[in-house]
């Protein structure tokens, strides 16, 4: 089992680019999620989806979008890159997003850098 | 409305049991708190979660105290392979909205 596998691992756009993170889980689990990580503020969450079909904001939404294509694959693309979204998002899967002894797996990030 | 808190950083050595406590307010009676471990260049990693008292397993203790306003993450005989930032994060359990209060992470040095 890989996990939860995240493409690319890194990626320089300029500002106004557009790009799609792509995320995948082989684990077969219900919910998924999107994080970006910057020093000094830890994880913050931009979309999650809570199962197949369904897709929520998190604390910092703006300038992402997200699609839930499948139960295993949940995308975030960036329309207009802009400097600051430069930063390390991770993808997480957990099993059942609606329990709270339902742990998160996370990928090894992609480190974006918009310049 | 909840909130972690937890040290920036701890310094320890070799063999050493490492103790790394995490505030957090607010928190109802099925909240869980959970422990994740990240070293560089990856991402978090499950450690250990509870929700009261102690929870031991294979790499780690949770000790939960009965006001539950605070955890503590306890690492025995730490390595240098236990060199990581330790993340507390509560769960707070509402049903199909529940939220994750992520602390902002202990950078733990173990030396040799």
């Amino acid at each position: 089992n890989a996990g939860v596998t995240q493409t690319p691992k890194f990626q320089v756009l300029k500002t106004g680019q557009s790009m799609t993170l792509q995320c995948a889980q082989d684990m077969n689990h219900n919910s998924m999620y999107w994080y970006r990580q910057d020093p000094g503020m830890g994880l913050r969450l931009i979309y999650y989806s809570a199962s197949e079909g369904t897709t929520d904001k998190g604390e910092v939404p703006n300038g992402y979008n997200v699609s839930r294509l499948n139960k295993r694959e949940f995308s975030l693309r960036l329309e207009s890159a802009a400097p600051s979204q430069t930063s390390v998002y991770f993808c997480a899967s957990s099993e059942d997003g609606s329990r709270a002894n339902s742990p998160l797996h996370f990928g090894n990030g992609t480190r974006l850098t918009v310049t | 409305l909840a909130k972690t808190t937890q040290p920036i950083s701890m310094d320890s050595y070799e063999g050493q049991e490492v103790n790394i406590t995490c505030s957090h307010n607010n928190i109802a009676t099925n909240d869980y708190i959970t422990w994740y471990q990240q070293f560089p260049s990856q991402g978090p990693r499950f450690i250990i979660q509870g929700y009261k008292t102690k929870v031991t397993n294979e790499v780690a203790s949770l000790f939960i105290p009965a006001d539950r306003k605070s955890s503590t993450l306890s690492l025995p005989r730490v390595s240098l392979s236990d060199t990581a930032v330790y993340y507390c994060l509560v769960v707070l359990n509402a049903g199909n909205n529940r939220k994750l209060i992520w602390g902002l992470g202990t950078s733990l040095a173990v030396n040799p």
